[in-house]
């Protein structure tokens, strides 16, 4: 059975750089796309974007923090870098696995809580 | 960025059926059959109901339906349970850039 899961420094301070990883099991990484979304206190989720292995993303371009993903083999991993993260960057980030053809996240995490906060 | 509109609430009795609407736009729903719905119990991840419009992954009960007409979907929940209380979220393709996009959510109360 497959699941992933997420870890990050929780605290962030702002102009800093948030990472997060996320550790998948069950399943190895190059099979599948893989997307990141994030949830405020109280708010909508929000695509962040998706990576596979070759190199494929989408970032979503409302964001206003820069963000890049990529893959850690060795470890079966995905990671979510933002950079200059900001108050408005403080949410709960989920790493899910993404369903390309037809745009749904089919597993998830159980997400990873990240306050940027100085 | 463009969003999907939900009700903040719905609510209804054990045994009874609730519909949820998603109102999107041609951006979206009313072009593509890229809807899915996910619940999410306070403080769980979100699960995956329906994807593709209609369609439920294994496991989850034919008791979740879904349904599109023009712009607006639909999730309908019949033969409501007390453990299907828990927040609502449509989300849609986007061809405005954002690829994918979010409803606001919808809190179910099963009274």
């Amino acid at each position: 059975q497959m699941q992933l899961h997420e870890s990050g420094p929780g605290l962030v301070k702002p102009s800093e750089t948030l990472s997060l990883a996320c550790t998948i099991s069950g399943a190895s990484v190059h099979e599948y796309y893989w997307g990141w979304i994030r949830q405020a206190p109280g708010k909508r989720l929000e695509y962040i974007g998706f990576f596979f292995l070759s190199g494929t993303t989408n970032y979503n371009p409302s964001l206003r923090t820069p963000v890049t993903m990529s893959v850690d083999t060795s470890k079966n991993q995905v990671s979510l870098e933002m950079k200059s993260v900001t108050a408005a960057d403080s949410a709960l980030y989920y790493c899910a696995r993404f369903r390309r053809g037809d745009y749904y996240f089919d597993v998830w995490g159980r997400g990873t809580l990240v306050t940027v906060s100085s | 960025q463009s969003a999907l509109t939900q009700p903040a609430s719905v609510s209804g009795s054990p045994g009874q059926s609730i519909t949820i609407s998603c109102s999107g736009s041609s951006s979206d729903i009313g072009t593509y059959n890229f809807v899915s719905w996910y619940q999410q119990h306070p403080d769980k991840a979100p699960k995956l109901l329906v994807y593709e419009v209609s369609h439920r992954p294994s496991g989850v009960p034919d008791r979740f339906s879904g349904s599109k007409s023009g712009s607006t979907a639909s999730l309908t929940i019949s033969g409501l349970q007390a453990e299907d209380e828990a927040d609502y979220y449509c989300s849609s393709f986007s061809n405005t850039g954002t690829l994918v996009i979010f409803g606001g959510g919808t809190t179910l109360t099963v009274l």
